[in-house]
């Protein structure tokens, strides 16, 4: 059981460039959602998704996009990669909205140059 | 809008319990509270959860106020390992800022 996987562990981009960051979970869950940390912060809530086909904006969303067409993948896009999305990135996954834990990936740590 | 409210940092001296309060004044009433903790930079990981009686697992113990508006993790003993960052989410997707507990030898 591997839990919640991100790939890749690291990554650096040249300003203007994309890229997909990935994560898998094998544990069925419906509820995934992806943060981001910048040095010394806490957890920023980029996008989540409560269910296959459907997702929705948290508390930074701009710069990124999301979808979930399969309830084990949820991949997270840069569209234009810019300095100041140099950050470290997780991926979470939970079983539903009561009474379960959510499961974190390992992180991506992205820098853009 | 729910939100949970935390001291952003505390010290504790190695061997002592941790007292890491939580305040959620808002939660509502079939909202679980849970704990997590991130070590270093790795990922945050699951550590104690309750709705409204105290909870105790081999990790920690868990004292939820009986209005439920704000709840306690408690570290018994603490050691060095146990420094990291300690997050009281406010919902189900929302972590904050948490509290980064210092244990001192």
């Amino acid at each position: 059981n591997a839990g919640v996987t991100q790939t890749p562990k690291f990554q650096v981009l040249k300003t203007g460039q994309s890229m997909t960051l990935q994560c898998a979970q094998d544990m069925n869950h419906e509820y995934m959602s992806w943060y981001r940390q910048d040095p010394g912060m806490g957890l920023r809530l980029i996008h989540y998704s409560v269910g296959a086909g459907i997702t929705d904006q948290g508390e930074v969303p701009n710069g990124y996009n999301v979808s979930r067409s399969t309830t084990e993948d949820f991949p997270l896009r840069l569209l234009s990669a810019a300095p100041s999305q140099t950050s470290v990135y997780f991926c979470a996954s939970r079983g539903g909205p009561l009474g379960t834990e959510a499961f974190f990936g390992q992180g991506t740590r992205l820098t853009v140059v | 809008d729910a939100k949970t409210t935390q001291p952003p940092s505390m010290d504790c001296a190695e061997g002592r319990a941790a007292n890491l309060p939580c305040n959620h004044s808002t939660i509502s009433g079939n909202e679980y509270v849970y704990w997590y903790r991130q070590i270093h930079s790795q990922g945050p990981q699951y550590i104690i959860h309750g709705l409204k009686n105290n909870e105790t697992n081999e990790m920690a113990s868990l004292i939820i106020t009986e209005d439920r508006k704000s709840s306690t993790l408690i570290l018994p003993h603490a050691t060095l390992r146990d420094t990291a960052v300690y997050y009281c989410p406010r919902n189900k997707f929302y972590f904050g800022s948490g509290t980064k507990l210092n244990v001192k030898p």
